[in-house]
């Protein structure tokens, strides 16, 4: 079936470090893809997506890129603030599997000034 | 505008209670999904609306459980006889369509304890 295998954590980086979360997937399908972010104490919010193979994803200094060939969807970014602590989510949704996202176990991000 | 709102915020029940969780989803969003969310895990699939009717309840982990949205609008999510093993965070998500592409906006989480 249809499932998302995301970095574990927990991850902590000084400010201005360079980030990478892994994100690698199984999908019998075409599925879209899906970076979530959840900050402390709040819901889960969307980041970026990618709907087709080798598409950026990007928003707010975060990137991800849709590899078809490696099924990865890694989560960059080259200079990590402390404002982006917080639990960050991979995720992929397909229209064959009803609709539903399935979402990795999270990666909990903590960054020291 | 309004987000995702989700009733109570906090649910403590006894072992073998029946407990209600509320989900007002986006208005004009027409597909509404619960998710349960265990600690330290990340959210599962419990079922699928597209308007009044469950398109897909395939992630309801048995018959305890039960959701309806019978307006097309408003969901209740229903437990019977809970267990202790119930208890998580349940998460309420709503989008404009439905399909792979449609983003998601989630509600803040009702976070239910059985004791």
């Amino acid at each position: 079936g249809d499932s998302v295998t995301q970095m574990e954590g927990p991850v902590t980086l000084s400010e201005e470090a360079f980030l990478t979360i892994n994100c690698t997937y199984t999908a019998t399908g075409y599925p879209s893809l899906f970076w979530y972010v959840q900050y402390p104490g709040e819901g889960l919010q969307l980041l970026l997506k990618a709907t087709k193979a080798d598409d950026k994803g990007s928003n707010k200094g975060f990137e991800a890129t849709y590899r078809k060939e490696t099924t990865s969807f890694h989560l960059e970014k080259g200079s990590v603030q402390v404002s982006d602590s917080a639990v960050y989510f991979c995720a992929l949704s397909a229209s064959n599997t009803g609709n539903q996202f399935y979402f990795g176990t999270g990666t909990s991000l903590t960054v020291i000034p | 505008g309004a987000g995702v709102s989700q009733t109570p915020s906090n649910k403590v029940t006894e072992k073998g209670k029946y407990v209600e969780l509320r989900c007002d989803p986006i208005s004009g969003h027409t597909a509404l999904y619960w998710y349960r969310q265990s600690l330290g895990q990340g959210p599962e699939f419990l079922i699928y609306f597209q308007g009044t009717g469950a398109a897909d309840d395939s992630g309801l982990p048995n018959d305890r459980f039960f959701a309806v949205r019978p307006e097309g609008s408003v969901s209740t999510l229903k437990i019977q006889r809970t267990e202790r093993g119930d208890s998580a965070v349940y998460l309420c998500a709503s989008s404009l369509g439905q399909g792979p592409y449609n983003e998601q906006f989630f509600g803040p989480g009702t976070r239910l304890t059985v004791l």
